[in-house]
């Protein structure tokens, strides 16, 4: 099974805090993905990854930034956290990205519940 | 605008009767088809894939997609109270430059009753 694992499921922060969030996956995906979900938005996409180093802007990424230094590891940093960040945050991998006929199915994280104050 | 489109209820069925879930989406070309059950407070998980027109039955679920008329659903047989969650619709859609992204509907909300 594949296995993703976040570092943690609730954080308080404050205001102006830098908050590190860690996802880790044990399957050697070559893509992760760093979503928030609000109530009424739903899944929405703020950065991924298909390989070390690399990464791409998804819909909302102002305020955030990511790391991808080892394949298994993909962090989302907030630089300077405000009350708007406030929100579910979920970690994907998938398999594959692109292609002809592009499966990419993603397997989630446990969640973080992320609450700036 | 690649959209997903889904009713997000609540859908009340009554225990034992089928849950019909139904999905929308806008890019033609799509591929491949995800359905995801999310309980109140966790994460969604992968419950259904379909590649191709037709049905495809796993247990009590059947996910059934038209490409032409770019419908999915998902049907759940005998429900269950357990089967009480929010169920997000995913299409892989082309996002441009060879790559795809995986473009979620805001889910529909089903309660079974007992």
């Amino acid at each position: 099974d594949v296995k993703v694992t976040q570092s943690s499921r609730y954080l308080v922060k404050r205001t102006g805090e830098k908050v590190f969030l860690e996802c880790v996956q044990d399957m050697d995906h070559e893509n992760m993905f760093w979503y928030r979900q609000d109530p009424g938005l739903g899944l929405r996409l703020i950065y991924f990854s298909y390989d070390v180093k690399m990464k791409e802007k998804g819909d909302i990424p102002e305020g955030y930034s990511v790391s991808r230094e080892k394949k298994e590891r993909f962090s989302l940093i907030l630089e300077s956290a405000s009350t708007n960040q406030t929100s579910m945050y979920l970690c994907a991998s998938s398999l594959r990205l692109g292609g002809g006929l592009s499966y990419n199915e993603q397997f989630f994280g446990p969640g973080t519940r992320l609450t700036v104050l | 605008q690649k959209e997903v489109e889904q009713n997000s209820g609540p859908l009340s069925v009554p225990e034992g009767a089928i849950a019909s879930l139904n999905c929308t989406y806008s890019d033609r070309v799509s591929q491949s088809f995800f359905w995801y059950r999310q309980y109140s407070g966790k994460s969604p998980e992968l419950i259904m894939s379909i590649y191709s027109n037709g049905d495809k039955e796993d247990g009590r679920f059947t996910a059934q997609l038209n490409k032409a008329s770019q419908y999915v659903s998902l049907l759940i047989r005998d429900s269950q109270p357990s089967d009480s969650a929010t169920y997000l619709c995913a299409v892989n859609m082309y996002s441009g430059a060879g790559s795809y992204q995986l473009t979620f509907g805001k889910g529909t909300k089903l309660s079974v009753i007992p």
